[in-house]
């Protein structure tokens, strides 16, 4: 399928497990993005990458690990989950980084650290 | 503070009202002002993006930004069902590489 998907769409998880979000894109977008969407504070950036084994800290990345070693795939890491971590997470991707460039979101994967 | 500001609603309105949503932004170098609608459960899309002041109108949706008062709008016309979501305004800087900056989100439900 083409687009931009997410998996698993849903997880629980205890506090102080591992748990490793996918995303997966078709179009060979340059950039990618991890945001998590919490009640009263809206969608707020976890990390991002500009290419393959290019990535960087956006707003929000303490207690997180990403990696991208291929194009269209940016899993994100909770290396040890804790209970503030429960959240939507929405991976993204763009061709470009500008403010005209449009981000595609993902579905979300709905995360619920027990 | 929050740079972007936004009711969180929830608001609702009859079938084929004018729907207005609003945000208000703190940064003055933000440039590139966005609408992103997102239904339940679904990630948010891109519904328009405006550069600077002015207004952008897609058929029955206007998008208006005043950068004298850092105050974003989103106009619905004839607003349907179909129109039920949360809608999200952001902010950008000009520089490329600059993230994207949300409001909260406004949850709209559109009665028939």
């Amino acid at each position: 399928d083409a687009g931009i998907t997410q998996s698993p769409r849903y997880k629980i998880t205890e506090t102080g497990r591992q748990v490793t979000l996918m995303c997966h894109q078709t179009w060979s977008h340059s950039y990618m993005f991890w945001y998590r969407q919490d009640l009263g504070h809206g969608l707020r950036l976890i990390y991002y990458s500009a290419a393959a084994d290019i990535t960087d800290k956006g707003e929000v990345p303490d207690g997180y690990v990403v990696s991208r070693s291929k194009t269209e795939n940016f899993p994100l890491t909770l290396e040890s989950a804790t209970r503030s971590q429960t959240s939507v997470y929405f991976c993204a991707s763009s061709d470009g980084w500008g403010g005209g460039d449009t981000q595609y979101f993902g579905p979300g994967t709905r995360l619920t650290v027990l | 503070q929050k740079e972007v500001e936004q009711d969180p609603g929830p608001l609702s309105v009859p079938e084929g009202a004018i729907v207005s949503l609003n945000c208000t932004y703190s940064n003055s170098a933000f440039q590139y002002f966005m609408w992103y609608r997102q239904y339940s459960r679904k990630g948010p899309e891109l519904l328009m993006y405006t550069y600077s002041s002015g207004n952008k109108e897609d058929g029955r949706f206007t998008a208006q930004v005043d950068k004298s008062s850092k105050y974003i709008s989103l106009f619905i016309r004839d607003s349907q069902p179909s129109d039920s979501a949360t809608y999200l305004c952001a902010g950008s800087k000009e520089t490329s590489g600059s993230r994207l900056t949300f409001g909260e989100g406004t949850q709209l439900t559109v009665n028939p």
